[in-house]
């Protein structure tokens, strides 16, 4: 089993360009997340969805859109990019325990 | 969710127990204690949780104290291969507001041969 899976892995992005970061879960968990994470600064989360069709800011949402088309995909959106966006991004799915389990990243720069 | 606090940094020589503290003293009574783990440059992985009983599976043990506001995550002998960054988190079971799920910076934790 894959579990969750991004896309891409790393990513040089210019200010102001569009990007799309993928995110793909095999588990038929109905509950997913994107969180971000910086240096000194920990897991924050940006933003969520319960389910299918739903979708919920969290603590960091500014200059990000997600949609929630069906069970497996959470695509996070940056419209226009911006320097303060350069992090390590993690896509996460949990269990109906609310145990999560999280995919392996993607890298991204934004100069 | 209930905040936790956790040291910064301890370090564990190879083949013997590390116990990794947390506090949680403002815990609710239906909120778990989770521990995750993440090794460098990837990303977190789950290890284990508990409400009020101690908790063991095949990659740690979890003791929580009877007032419930610490806990103590137990590798039994360590390897290299541990060394990583343990985050303790305190949430409500199967919470729907995902919104309150706060992790701190964790205990980084150094395995030495």
């Amino acid at each position: 089993t894959a579990g969750i899976t991004q896309a891409p892995t790393s990513q040089i992005l210019a200010a102001g360009r569009s990007m799309t970061l993928r995110c793909t879960q095999d588990m038929r968990h109905n509950a997913m997340y994107w969180y971000r994470q910086d240096l000194g600064l920990g897991l924050r989360l940006i933003h969520y969805s319960n389910t299918a069709g739903t979708t919920g800011k969290g603590e960091v949402p500014d200059g990000y859109s997600v949609s929630r088309a069906n069970t497996d995909d959470f695509p996070l959106t940056l419209a226009s990019a911006v320097p303060s966006q350069t992090s390590v991004y993690f896509c996460a799915s949990s269990d109906s325990e609310g145990t999560q389990y999280f995919g392996p990243g993607t890298r991204l720069l934004v100069l | 969710d209930a905040k936790t606090t956790q040291p910064p940094s301890m370090d564990c020589a190879e083949g013997r127990a590390a116990n990794l503290p947390c506090n949680h003293s403002t815990i609710s009574g239906n909120e778990y204690v989770y521990w995750y783990r993440q090794i460098h440059s990837q990303g977190p992985q789950y290890i284990i949780h508990g409400l009020k009983n101690n908790e063991t599976n095949e990659m740690a043990s979890l003791i929580i104290t009877e007032d419930r506001k610490s806990s103590t995550l137990i590798l039994p002998h360590a390897t290299l291969r541990d060394t990583a960054v343990y985050y303790c988190i305190v949430r409500a079971y199967n919470a729907g507001n995902n919104r309150k799920l706060i992790w701190g910076l964790g205990t980084s934790l150094a395995v030495n041969p």
